[in-house]
This record gives structure tokens, C-alpha cells and sequence, in this order.
């Protein structure tokens, strides 16, 4: 079956341009993740979702950063105003109950 | 603070060796832990899983894990590596505590294997 999809795959960013980042998990999971991988880093946490509720989003770095799953299926994270410390792979992850994660393909931010 | 270590920044391994991949985890109670691998440009694949029961767990592509409560370790291994096995390899755990699931990652170790 189709597995966790995103997009775009790359995305190259101007510092202080808004960019929105989607997420399609895989059909009927109700858990969505997001995390951040700076290069050369393991994925850290930012946020999760249990259908439309964002339910943590201890992980979010700034204000700027913003995530919604209005319709508990697809995702979208948001920044705004980009800086360069931005730059990172950013994953979606989705999971059917508490245990295994299953990840997207990620997206590569470039903050120029 | 909850951490996972993968104290090796690169294991090298020949063709047809067994290899190792050390993980030890710093955190509370008993977690759940797994195991991931990356290929370049690709996300993570799922290769197996710690919930309870049995120490020794068996995953994907002949891949198997111990897990250690007292060592507070879970080491990849697997009796006979491929050259395809080369990829960057990561720890993952889920603290019990966490009601969300969000999982702690390592840093990864890149495993080379050679012909």
C-alpha cells in the first residue's frame, strides 16, 4: 500500500519568505509526527497530532512555526519568515496506535 | 534528561562479517525502542522493535536487536553483513512517560560494508 508521502521533496527558501510544508500519512492512521533534521543530526521532535488535535507541541522551535491537521488526515507545518537555522530535512511520520512510525521521504529546506 | 547514545560515529565491516551497531538510552521506566535505517535522500525505514517479551527481536532484512534492561543497551546486529546493508542506522526509544509517543533519537552511525 502507499506509505507516508511529502512534499514538495525540496524547497528552497529566501531568509524571511513563508513556507508550507505537507504532509499525506498513510490512510486511516490516526497519529501524525513531525520532526527536524538538521544535517548530520538524528530527527528531533516537533509536534503530533491524534486525528485533528494538535496534542504536543513541545517540540516546535519558535512561534514561527506553526502546524495544522484540520481534517485528521493531511498535514501541513507552516514557517514563517524563515531564517537560516531553519534549514534541515523535516519528516512526517504516522502511526496506526502507540507503536511503530512510519515515515515520509522528508522535505530538504534551503534557507538562503 | 532522556537520551539515546550511538557512541560509534561509523562502523566498517566486511562482506560476510557479522556486525554490530551499539545504542544505549537514558530514560526513565521502560521504553520502547526501535531501530531505523536511512538511505540517502530517503526517510527512515522501520527495521524492527523492543515492546516486551523476548530480549533478542528479529526485523527486517535478517537484522536483529538485543535488548539489555541492566546495561540499559539495545544493539543492532546481524551475523552477515552486505554490502547494500551500508546506510546510516538510528536508535530510537519512547519513553513510557510519554502519552504522545514522540520518539528520542540518536545520532546515527553510518555502517560501512566493504567487498
Amino acid at each position: 500500500g502507499a506509505g507516508v508521502s511529502q512534499s514538495p521533496r525540496y524547497k528552497v527558501a529566501k531568509r524571511g519568505q513563508d513556507v508550507a510544508l505537507r504532509c499525506d500519512p498513510i490512510s486511516g492512521h490516526v497519529s501524525l509526527f513531525w520532526y527536524q533534521q538538521a544535517l548530520g543530526q538524528g530527527p528531533e521532535f516537533l509536534t503530533y497530532f491524534q486525528n485533528e488535535a494538535q496534542l504536543d507541541k513541545s517540540g516546535l522551535p519558535s512561534d514561527r512555526f506553526f502546524a495544522e491537521r484540520p481534517e485528521g488526515s493531511v498535514s501541513t507545518l507552516k514557517i514563517q519568515r524563515t531564517q537560516q537555522e531553519d534549514s534541515a530535512v523535516y519528516l512526517c511520520a504516522s502511526s496506526q496506535g502507540a507503536h511503530t512510525q512510519y515515515f515520509g521521504p522528508g522535505t530538504r529546506l534551503t534557507v538562503l | 534528561a532522556q537520551s539515546v547514545a550511538q557512541p560509534e560515529d561509523q562502523v566498517n565491516v566486511a562482506e560476510g562479517n557479522p556486525l554490530t551497531v551499539k545504542c544505549t538510552y537514558s530514560v526513565s521506566g521502560n521504553p520502547y525502542l526501535f531501530w531505523y535505517v536511512q538511505y540517502p535522500n530517503r526517510g527512515l525505514q522501520f527495521l524492527l522493535k523492543y515492546i516486551t517479551g523476548d530480549n533478542l527481536v528479529k526485523g527486517s532484512y535478517g537484522f536483529e536487536a538485543e535488548f539489555n534492561k541492566s546495561q540499559t543497551s539495545f544493539h543492532l546486529k546481524k551475523p552477515s553483513a552486505l554490502v547494500s546493508d551500508s546506510a546510516l542506522y538510528f536508535c530510537a526509544v519512547r519513553p513510557i512517560s510519554s502519552n504522545t509517543g514522540k520518539l528520542i533519537f540518536g545520532q546515527g552511525t553510518t555502517l560501512q560494508v566493504k567487498p
